[in-house]
């Protein structure tokens, strides 16, 4: 596709359980990102990945949040025994390595998934 | 103290006035200042960058930094009911792909209107 694209658009869960969500970034994009917004505030950083690596993984709360990015394109944050605090919306963002765009450092966001947990 | 300032809002303009949105911030090491927009339940999408203290220009749209004030504005001239929006700052102190991490303020709502 064009753009980011995250699954799943909404997860509603029970508090304990686990969750997984995905992120499709942007074709040829080599850095990914983990933002996570809750109700009324700006995006807060998680991690971030070069190619496979997390080079930043600084934003994670805990060690209840997990991400992984094996090929280097499509990641997954992992959480486990979720919290109703963990309720909030989770960003995925790409950019790429080079070009006017890096020099900006522009991010380019999906429109994120939605966390409830009850 | 959080690293950034933004009033939340929310603002309400007729249209075609003059917004002004403002955010201060405490970190001096910031160099790399954005405007980035959020439609409802849309991801951010970047609207200005600057870098250091000045002003820059694109349509409508006006970004100000001064740096010795460690204060940074968005101008919107002839506000349109389509700029109604939550308006976000966001710094770094790496330089555009470098940035590992950009610090988000908590936004401006803005409505504009008819």
């Amino acid at each position: 596709g064009a753009g980011v694209s995250q699954t799943p658009s909404n997860k509603v869960t029970e508090k304990g359980k686990y969750v997984e969500l995905r992120c499709d970034p942007i074709s040829g994009h080599t850095a990914l990102y983990w933002y996570r917004q809750s109700l009324g505030q700006g995006p807060e950083f998680l991690i971030y990945f070069q190619g496979t690596g997390a080079a930043d993984d600084s934003g994670l709360p805990n060690d209840r949040f997990f991400a992984v990015r094996p090929e280097g394109s499509v990641s997954t944050l992992k959480i486990q025994r979720t919290e109703r605090g963990d309720s909030a919306v989770y960003l995925c963002a790409s950019s790429p390595a080079r070009g006017r765009q890096f020099g900006t450092g522009e991010l380019f966001f999906g429109e994120g998934s939605r966390l409830t947990v009850l | 103290q959080k690293e950034v300032e933004q009033d939340p809002g929310p603002l309400s303009v007729p249209e075609g006035a003059i917004v002004s949105l403002n955010c201060t911030y405490s970190n001096s090491a910031f160099q790399y200042f954005m405007w980035y927009r959020q439609y409802s339940r849309k991801g951010p999408e970047l609207l200005m960058y600057t870098y250091s203290s000045g002003n820059k220009e694109d349509g409508r749209f006006t970004a100000q930094v001064d740096k010795s004030s460690k204060y940074i504005s968005l101008f919107i001239r002839d506000s349109q009911p389509s700029d109604s929006a939550t308006y976000l700052c966001a710094m770094s102190d790496k330089y555009g792909g470098a940035t590992n991490k950009l610090i988000f303020g908590t936004g401006t709502l803005l409505a504009v209107q008819p």
